[in-house]
């Protein structure tokens, strides 16, 4: 069974950074693909971040693109997702998910989440 | 970016009965890159589909996936109560990759 873990999320305030950490395990991260996906309360599904496998590749969301950026550490097992400038909008519960693959785009395994809340 | 919309956006049926819930993409989607999800309240996503009609692991035949281009469909046969749940389709040829809005299934 796929485990992810994410913490770091919690309360802050509009312009303020937060960084989100997603520790894998019970499979060879290495070779995987992570994203970041995010869900406001009670509506749907956004994707927001993808690194490769090796961290060379990332994409984002137009929404956060140049103020978040993902990121990997494959001798701790973990991504991170480091949210700067953060807004009212970006409040939401946080997934890390493992791709299917070394880049791959497909989203097969989702972690429980970690809530961030914007507020002034 | 492609947009994509599903209807209905909810659906009330009975246990037993048959669900059809579907997936319009502004553009094509390439290579078929079009998966489901089932979420239930307070859980994380779960896949059921990829590559528009291949069921993930452990997934039930009672669900399947069809379609190409820009329309795709999920079908669910012989619903059973924990089939009621928010279903999302979501494309993945392309970043950004995006999901639809969601549909409903209810118990009627």
């Amino acid at each position: 069974q796929v485990q992810l873990v994410e913490s770091g999320g919690g309360v802050v305030q509009p312009g303020t950074s937060l960084r989100l950490s997603c520790a894998a395990s019970t499979f060879t991260f290495r070779n995987y693909a992570v994203h970041w996906a995010r869900q406001t309360p009670g509506k749907g599904l956004e994707w927001v971040a993808l690194v490769s496998y090796d961290g060379g590749t990332e994409h984002y969301a137009d929404s956060v693109r140049g103020r978040f950026s993902i990121s990997r550490d494959n001798s701790k097992n973990t991504v991170y997702l480091q949210m700067n400038s953060l807004r009212l909008e970006d409040t939401a519960m946080y997934y890390c998910a493992r791709g299917s693959g070394p880049g791959s785009f497909l989203i097969l395994e989702w972690g429980q989440g970690t809530l961030v809340t914007v507020s002034s | 970016e492609n947009e994509l919309t599903q209807s209905p956006g909810t659906l009330s049926l009975s246990p037993g009965e048959r669900a059809t819930l579907s997936c319009r993409a502004s553009q094509s989607v390439g290579r078929n890159y079009l998966a489901w999800y089932q979420q239930k309240p307070g859980q994380a996503p779960r896949v059921l589909i990829y590559g528009a009609s291949s069921r993930a692991t452990g997934i039930p035949d009672r669900f399947s996936g069809s379609g190409s281009g820009t329309d795709f469909t999920l079908t669910i046969t012989r619903l059973e109560p924990e089939d009621f749940a928010v279903y999302y389709c979501q494309q993945y040829a392309y970043a950004p990759i995006t999901f639809g809005q969601g549909t409903r299934l209810e118990i009627k």
